[in-house]
């Protein structure tokens, strides 16, 4: 059974430019989350994916955006970063029961985004 | 909204000593409530769980029960090893609520 991967490990951007960072779910999983943890805090929820269509956002601004793939993959993009974009993200899959119940979510190592 | 206070690091505790890090929550519904364990320059796993009031999560000696009249889920281990050493997060979900909300994460420091 594959894990939670994440690409890439390591980035650096400067202010104003585009970020793309991807996403593959464990196997058997239909749900993606991403997360941003700052240094030193605790991740905050950015949105999660369902069915290809976001199904819940966090306080974040319209310059994060997400995309899943029918292969339950998904990419998280950051459109004109910051200089406070810098953090580790981090990607969360699941399974989501027919329900709408999200089980239990599973972490993968994150991507190091630093903002020049 | 739904939020999470734990205990402020950083905890530094010698091999074999006992460890709590204190949890509490606000949430409104019924949360599912966790312990997530970050060692260096990885990314989150998941330590423990408990999906109702007065469930005890437990793994690997570290065991947590949900506190619903006091709500809280603290975390304890009876005789901490220098491999424990790590940021613990305590975190809730909501039912069919789709986002983890996490604390702020305890450094802990396990010294032979």
């Amino acid at each position: 059974e594959t894990g939670v991967t994440q690409s890439p490990t390591h980035l650096i951007k400067t202010r104003g430019q585009q970020v793309t960072l991807r996403c593959s779910s464990q196997s058997g999983h239909n749900t993606v989350s991403w997360y941003q943890q700052a240094l030193g805090q605790g991740p905050q929820f950015i949105f999660q994916y369902y069915r290809e269509e976001e199904n819940g956002r966090g306080n974040f601004p319209p310059r994060f955006s997400g995309l899943q793939f029918p292969n339950y993959s998904s990419e998280l993009n950051v459109n004109a970063l910051e200089l406070d974009d810098s953090a580790l993200y981090l990607c969360a899959s699941s399974l989501a029961e027919t329900s709408g119940r999200t089980n239990e979510q599973f972490f993968g190592p994150g991507t190091r985004l630093t903002v020049l | 909204g739904d939020s999470v206070t734990q205990m402020e690091g950083p905890v530094t505790l010698s091999e074999e000593a006992f460890l709590t890090i204190n949890c509490t929550y606000t949430a409104t519904g019924y949360p599912s409530l966790f312990w997530y364990v970050q060692y260096p320059g990885e990314g989150l796993q998941l330590l423990l769980k408990a999906t109702k009031a007065d469930d005890k999560g437990s793994n690997k000696g570290f065991e947590a029960t949900y506190r619903k009249e006091t709500t809280s889920f603290h975390l304890e281990k009876g005789s901490v090893q220098v491999s424990d050493s790590a940021v613990y997060f305590c975190a809730l979900g909501g039912g069919s609520n789709y986002k983890l909300t996490f604390g702020k994460g305890t450094l802990l420091t396990v010294n032979p």
